[in-house]
């Protein structure tokens, strides 16, 4: 069964200076990786999402991630961040020759920016 | 763009009352899913369904029935209301494959007294 870690339950940052939010996964074969995020009483909206070709991804609102298949991890990343960028966010996997298309969620982190 | 739709934001209900969560995509996609979300445990897979009339279990499928009588249509059933399921509940929905991103509706606060 595949699984999922995010091992930061809060990250703050401040505003400007690079963020990381931490992933890494544990999935029989090759995985599909992705990034959602939460903002206060809303659903969960898509960021990015790793299938096959280039280690590093890049998503909606500046956002990146790097597939790094021998650490398992997909870190979500920003160069600059923004106070809006202040929300939850969720790292999720599914195995590539998965006959459905579920998603094991992580508990999500808590991204902080101050300003 | 996509669109999910949930019947409603806020739900208060007591205990041993039949609840009804409904949900609502326009885009066509084959697959709906119903979770639930709480605090530290992140999002949990309830059931979710592939077709119209299928449905296959989540993780955490006690309690809960679900019901598809159509493709944009997804419905999950508390049939008896417990304290223990006071929860955020979030339904999304895409296309065939796992590959494809979901997208989710704005979720439901229910709160069993």
């Amino acid at each position: 069964a595949q699984s999922v870690a995010q091992p930061e339950d809060q990250v703050n940052v401040a505003e400007g200076n690079p963020l990381t939010v931490k992933c890494t996964y544990s999935v029989s074969g090759n995985p599909y990786l992705f990034w959602y995020v939460q903002y206060p009483n809303r659903g969960l909206q898509f960021l990015l999402k790793y299938i096959t070709g280039d280690n590093l991804v890049k998503g909606s609102y500046g956002f990146e991630a790097e597939f790094n298949k021998s650490q398992t991890s997909f870190h979500l990343k920003k160069p600059s961040a923004l106070v809006s960028d202040s929300a939850l966010y969720f790292c999720a996997v599914a195995p590539l020759n998965s006959g459905y298309s579920t998603l094991t969620f992580g508990k999500g982190t808590m991204l902080l920016v101050s300003p | 763009d996509v669109k999910v739709t949930q019947s409603s934001r806020y739900l208060v209900k007591r205990t041993g009352e039949k609840v009804f969560l409904e949900c609502v995509q326009d885009m066509d996609h084959e697959n709906m899913f119903w979770y639930r979300q709480d605090p530290g445990l992140g999002l949990r897979l309830i059931y979710f369904s592939y077709d119209v009339k299928m449905k296959e279990k989540g993780d955490i499928p006690e309690g809960y029935s679900v019901s598809r009588e159509k493709k944009e249509r997804f419905s999950l059933i508390l049939e008896s209301a417990s304290t223990n399921q006071t929860s955020m509940y979030l339904c999304a929905s895409s296309l065939r494959g796992a590959f494809y991103e979901q997208y989710f509706g704005p979720g439901t606060r229910l709160t069993v007294t």
